[in-house]
Order: structure tokens, then sequence, then C-alpha cells
């Protein structure tokens, strides 16, 4: 069965550069998340995407943005990247926002570093 | 504000030991409750979850849990681990009216030795 795709899975950066994270969710799954896993952390949401709208926002920097695109894929944005960023981010979809029941599909995460 | 606790963060097992993962969670309205795994290099895979109804809830390989509503707990067991089982174990929780993101405790990684 298709699973979530994410790219790149590891991306090396310098601080203070720019990154953008894909996330790809299963078809016909219109919700997406994103999460943070800092290392030995738990992961921490960033924010969700439903019908190509921002549905809900959590601990994200102002220095991050994201969007969901027509074909439901998302994209996140990341600049001034600061050593702190560096982390696995996890993207998950669903197949509707229906408040929260739906199980969310993990994609396998994209490492960041930053040096 | 949500939350969720994990009270074991290295559990270390002989093969066919039973297991317990303590789980609490801080919210006081309905939510929902899930136990992910993640295996070594792999992405987190939802192993059970329960909405309503019966607080027993059996999920895939062999795995269950029970919900207690007045201890705010969602602990896994499995009556006989196996080496395959050597992975982090996480809890997360959401609600209906907070737009499906989850919560997640600090998670528990288990160790199986064969």
């Amino acid at each position: 069965a298709a699973g979530v795709i994410q790219s790149p899975r590891h991306l090396i950066k310098e601080k203070r550069e720019t990154a953008t994270l894909k996330c790809y969710p299963i078809p016909r799954h219109d919700t997406v998340y994103w999460y943070q896993q800092g290392p030995g952390q738990d992961p921490q949401f960033l924010i969700s995407f439903y019908e190509k709208m921002q549905s809900d926002k959590g601990s994200i920097p102002d220095r991050f943005s994201a969007q969901q695109f027509s074909d439901y894929h998302s994209e996140l944005n990341m600049s001034s990247l600061e050593l702190g960023d560096s982390a696995l981010y996890f993207c998950a979809s669903s197949p509707r926002l229906a408040g929260g029941k739906d199980t969310q599909y993990f994609g396998p995460g994209t490492r960041l570093t930053v040096l | 504000a949500q939350s969720v606790s994990q009270h074991n963060h290295h559990v270390i097992l002989s093969e066919a030991a039973s297991l317990e993962l303590g789980c609490n969670y801080s919210y006081g309205g309905t939510v929902n409750l899930f136990w992910y795994v993640q295996y070594p290099g792999q992405h987190l895979q939802l192993l059970l979850k329960y909405f309503s109804g019966d607080p027993l809830v059996k999920g895939i390989k062999g795995f269950e849990a029970e919900f207690i509503k007045s201890k705010f707990s969602f602990n896994l067991r499995k009556p006989s681990v196996q080496w395959s089982d050597t992975a982090e174990y996480f809890c997360a929780v959401n609600s209906d009216n907070q737009g499906g993101k989850l919560i997640f405790g600090q998670g528990t990684e288990l160790s199986v030795k064969p």
C-alpha cells in the first residue's frame, strides 16, 4: 500500500540558510500534519492543513512557513536556520479532518542537521 | 493544556516476559488515545487506538491497552514480548475539538534480550 513520502530523507544545512521539506500524503488523504522531533524528545506538533487551508498551528517558529498545494502535497519552508532546528521532521496524513479519530499515517521523516 | 506522561523511559526485558508500559494524560474533556511504535530507523506506526466503548483495546502484534478513565491512564500491555518488539513506544492523545493534532508522551524505549 502507498505510504506517506517525505523528501529529502536527510538534509545538512549551515546556520542562517534555508531549507524546504516536502511531504506527499497517501492518495485521497486531504489532511497533513507536521511534527518536529528533537534528539531524545517526543514529536511536537508544528502545523496542519486540511483541504489546502491551515487548520491548526502549534509551536512553529515565525521563521517557518508551510502550505498545502492543490495536489495535497505539503512543503515546510524553514529560513534563518539555527542549530536548535536540527531534528527529525515528520509528516503525517489522514483521510479527513474528523476531529481526531482518523488514524494519522506517518512518513519516514526528514533528518535535518544544521551546522 | 493537554499533556501526556510516560513513566518508564527505558525498559529492558527478556523474551517471553510480560510487558506493561504506563501512560497518563491530562485533559478535562473527551480524548482519543493512541499508542505508536517506532522500530529502529523506521517511522511511527499505529499499534492501537481508543475512542469509546470497550475500554480494553486490542491492537496489532498481540498488543492491547486498557483505558481507565478514573485514573486518566491508557497502559499498553503484551503478555509475552519478542526480540522483534525492541523499539520506542509513544503514547499520544488528541481531542475532537482541537483539530486532531497529537500530543505525544516522552516515549519508552523497550529493549528485549533474546
